[in-house]
């Protein structure tokens, strides 16, 4: 069995300030370990995905994620947030090999990032 | 353009009254699924297919059905709509260990 802990339903930032973003993960089997954007309005799109290669991802506009097994995290992390950066965000694991596809991917229930001026 | 195709995207309607919404993909995926967004809850799968004639039940599949006829088209029916379906779904595809792509999603409110 699989679950994600994304601690933090809200998270607020000033524009240009460190964004971080947390997620815990608890798998019986080597996680691969996703983090999904959603917009207002829109559809989620895919952030960045930790497969079991490098343990620092980077991703789109600029986001990071590291994946720490002794921890059970794959926080993400963007160095200067945006105002467009604010979004819904969900951190996501599936089993290794199952790769993330849609018969095996658990979600956290997300965090709303919120960006002031 | 690769897409996921969800509809209607709106759609009110009252207790009891059946309706499909649809979900069709055009990246010939083999993989499909069904998930309801709600607050507090993140997003939970009701149904996935892995192929055509190939489905099976997520986590919350009671009161919704599925069908996979074809491989580029999901529907999933509501034969019978109660308040506590009102929701935001999305349809979502992928290959196998492939990363999934989403549909815009369907907001349903159920009188």
């Amino acid at each position: 069995a699989q679950s994600v802990t994304q601690l933090g339903s809200h998270v607020s930032v000033s524009e240009g300030a460190l964004v971080l973003l947390r997620c815990n993960y608890s798998s019986s089997v080597p996680p691969y370990l996703f983090w999904y954007v959603q917009y207002p309005n829109q559809g989620l799109q895919l952030l960045l995905k930790y497969t079991s290669a490098a343990t620092l991802v980077k991703g789109i506009n600029g986001f990071e994620a590291e994946f720490k097994k002794s921890e059970t995290s794959f926080h993400l992390t963007k160095p200067s947030a945006h105002m467009s950066d604010a979004a819904e965000y969900f951190c996501a694991v599936s089993e290794a090999g199952s790769g993330g596809g849609a018969d095996g991917l658990t979600f956290g229930k997300g965090t709303h990032l919120i960006i002031q001026p | 353009e690769a897409q996921v195709t969800q509809n209607p995207r709106y759609l009110i309607t009252v207790t009891g009254k059946k309706l499909t919404v649809t979900c069709s993909q055009n990246m010939n995926h083999e993989y499909m699924s069904w998930y309801r967004q709600d607050p507090g809850l993140g997003l939970r799968q009701i149904y996935y297919s892995m192929n055509v004639e190939v489905t099976d039940k997520g986590d919350v599949p009671e009161g919704y059905k599925v069908s996979r006829k074809e491989k580029r088209n999901f529907p999933l029916i509501l034969e019978s709509p109660s308040p506590n379906q009102t929701s935001l779904y999305f349809c979502a595809s992928s290959f196998k260990g492939g990363i999934q792509y989403f549909g815009a999603g369907t907001r349903l409110s159920v009188l």
